[in-house]
């Protein structure tokens, strides 16, 4: 597609359920990261995948949260067991390269993110 | 500790009142100082990348220049819409992810 795509919008759930978040990247971007803004602060890092390599999931705050890239597409990020605190904007990116890389380093294109809010 | 810091948290300026925003990091082997605008409601929007102290970049009224502990987004006679959120940005090294500042929250008044 023409940009990144995230679904739903926007989340409205009860503590204790668990929500999927999906993010379909800009097709041949081989790099896909979510990333998770509160009220009011700056990006905070969840995970990053690149190709068929391990995913960096240095950033996942608990183990209620995990993500899984199907195909080397399409992204789903899954928060088990919602809490109040797990409230904020999910922000899906995708590039084209290895972020990091000096040579060519690219640049993240992100979608509107999803908004999660948890009752 | 890899740490991005913007200053200030938020300003407010008259049309056509220039000024600076600034990006200080203490990320070592910097490969890269991005900025980006982030609009309410959306994503944020990349404006540049700077690599090296004394590079410089334009934009229309946007010019980021970069130190080797800072960078700063200049604004020059600025616009209503040049109102936004102003990230910076740097890769942390050996890893695939860019740590973020806390941003800039611009408002031009008209």
């Amino acid at each position: 597609g023409a940009g990144v795509s995230q679904s739903p919008s926007n989340k409205v759930t009860e503590k204790g359920k668990d929500v999927e978040l999906r993010c379909d990247p800009i097709s041949g971007h081989t790099a896909l990261y979510w990333y998770r803004q509160s009220l009011g602060q700056g990006l905070e890092f969840l995970i990053y995948f690149q190709g068929n390599s391990a995913p960096d999931k240095s950033g996942l705050p608990s183990d209620r949260f995990s993500a899984e890239r199907t195909g080397g597409s399409v992204s789903t990020l899954t928060i088990q067991r919602t809490q109040q605190e797990d409230s904020a904007v999910y922000l899906c990116a995708s590039s084209l390269a290895r972020q990091g890389t000096l040579a060519g380093a690219n640049v993240l294109t992100f979608g509107a993110g999803s908004r999660l809010t948890v009752l | 500790e890899d740490q991005v810091t913007q200053s200030p948290e938020a300003l407010r300026l008259q049309e056509g009142e220039s000024s600076s925003l600034n990006c200080s990091y203490t990320v070592s082997g910097l490969r890269g100082l991005f900025w980006y605008r982030q609009d309410p409601g959306k994503g944020p929007e990349f404006l540049f990348t700077l690599y090296s102290a004394g590079e410089e970049k334009e934009k229309e009224r946007l010019k980021a220049t970069l130190t080797k502990k800072e960078s700063f987004l200049h604004i020059t006679a600025p616009k209503p819409e040049d109102s936004a959120t102003y990230l910076c940005a740097a890769p942390i090294q050996g890893a695939q992810k860019l740590v973020f500042g806390q941003g800039t929250r611009l408002t031009i008044n008209p």
